[in-house]
């Protein structure tokens, strides 16, 4: 029953390290999203992938890559951490969900500080 | 341009009350219509949609939603709020444009339920 897991849910990064987050659904969905969430400012897009072997920048891509290893599993990857990429992350999905709606499925959220 | 405007940023209501949560967009394309909600330090739940069937939508908790073409409106009621709504609240639009599903935010609407 897990939709969209992702790991870590919390991290405190120092200004320069690097750090993948992850993501994997296992509703067997072709699209995947990351996406930021900073007070005032809603969700914006980071990366999207279409299926797999595409991903396309979003609204906000400078200073990240994405990474979509297969099917399941869509990473972010943060090179050089800086302060202005203290956010909270999500991770999402599209296509049915467990009753057979079709729409989005969130992971529960990474939070991450950049010291 | 497409947008969402969420028309305001915080309602505050007493429990047993009436809840509206006013939602205008703006787009070129016949859209797809969502409401997430958002509890504290939680990820996001589809609440409800709209994919162009019956114009007025029920959701979970006892939300329901009424796209209005004419007005480019698909504001959020529920009858009677109970404590456990208080949340943010988030109106996206789908564009769907081809392939590449482009989801535009509003930034969210802070609901209060006051004892």
């Amino acid at each position: 029953n897990a939709g969209v897991t992702q790991t870590p849910k919390f991290q405190v990064l120092k200004t320069g390290q690097s750090m993948t987050l992850q993501c994997a659904q296992d509703m067997n969905h072709n699209s995947m999203y990351w996406y930021r969430q900073d007070p005032g400012m809603g969700l914006r897009l980071i990366y999207y992938s279409a299926s797999e072997g595409t991903t396309d920048k979003g609204e906000v891509p400078n200073g990240y890559n994405v990474s979509r290893l297969n099917k399941r599993e869509f990473s972010l990857r943060l090179e050089s951490a800086a302060p202005s990429q203290t956010s909270v992350y999500f991770c999402a999905s599209w296509g049915a969900d467990r009753r057979g709606d079709y729409g989005y499925t969130f992971g529960s959220g990474t939070r991450l500080t950049v010291v | 341009a497409q947008s969402v405007t969420q028309l305001d940023s915080h309602v505050s209501v007493s429990e047993g009350t009436p809840v509206l949560l006013r939602c205008n967009y703006s787009s070129s394309y016949s859209p797809s219509l969502f409401w997430y909600v958002q509890h504290p330090n939680k990820g996001l739940q589809l609440l409800l949609k709209y994919t162009s069937a019956a114009t007025l939508v029920k959701g979970i908790n006892g939300f329901e939603a009424e796209f209005k073409k004419s007005e480019t409106s698909f504001h959020l009621t529920k009858p009677s709020a109970h404590m456990s709504d208080a949340a943010e609240y988030f109106c996206v639009v789908n564009l769907n444009a081809g392939n590449n599903r482009k989801l535009i935010w509003g930034l969210g609407t802070s609901l209060a339920v006051n004892p």
